[in-house]
């Protein structure tokens, strides 16, 4: 699997939109990208995935640049509840092991 | 309400004591997995099984034994529980075919002394 790096903290104002960026410059054709994240010592919680498409779910936005070298996660309106850590795995299709990394800790301020 | 539960939450135990760490889903998802959560080692998989009777090493099985006799339960079995198991431990399920999407346990916070 696809090595990712992530800024390991990040801040946002309460109603703005949040922007979390994930490098993976070594993704392979047949890899996708997927966005989970972990709530204080809760269980992770998947958000998004994709391959090469912009997407978008209720949760958030996976924009991926053209050269899928990168993606950026987008919450639109960012509320306190979205306090968490956000891990972006990159991963075959089909691969049951997600192979988290140290994430990226977003704080959402009032 | 689709779920995965964990039991116990938190367990303190001695050093040589076996214990095991339930996990069931009520989702009839195939896939389930165990992952431990180390301050600075981020979530490593333990073992995996995906179905009944189908079980597989993940990173880290030293240890730790699982089972899968029916699909909605995967345990997780500690023979001779040592200190460095000390951990945050998830289990997750997915279905088969929506392996992108697990869902996780709320964890079992485990303390070896």
């Amino acid at each position: 699997d696809a090595k990712t790096t992530q800024p390991p903290s990040m801040d946002c104002a309460e109603g703005r939109a949040a922007n979390l960026p994930c490098n993976h410059s070594t993704i392979s054709g047949n890899e996708y990208v997927y966005w989970y994240r972990q709530i204080h010592s809760q269980g992770p919680q998947y958000i998004i995935h994709g391959l090469k498409n912009n997407e978008t779910n209720e949760m958030a936005s996976l924009i991926i640049t053209e050269d899928r070298k990168s993606s950026t996660l987008i919450l639109p309106h960012a509320t306190l509840r979205d306090t968490a850590v956000y891990y972006c795995i990159v991963r075959q299709w089909g691969a049951q092991k997600l192979v988290f990394g140290q994430g990226t800790r977003l704080t959402i301020n009032p | 309400e689709a779920q995965v539960t964990q039991n116990p939450r938190y367990l303190i135990t001695v050093t040589g004591k076996k214990l095991t760490v339930t996990c069931s889903q009520n989702m009839n998802h195939e896939y389930m997995s165990w992952y431990r959560q180390d301050p600075g080692l981020g979530l490593r998989q333990i073992y995996y099984s995906m179905n009944v009777e189908v079980t597989d090493k993940g990173d880290v099985p030293e240890g730790y034994k699982v089972s899968r006799k029916e699909k909605r339960n995967f345990p997780l079995i500690l023979e001779s529980p040592s200190p460095n198991q000390t951990s945050l431990y998830f289990c997750a399920s997915s279905l088969i075919h929506r392996e992108y999407e697990q869902y996780f346990g709320p964890g079992t916070r485990l303390t070896v002394t």
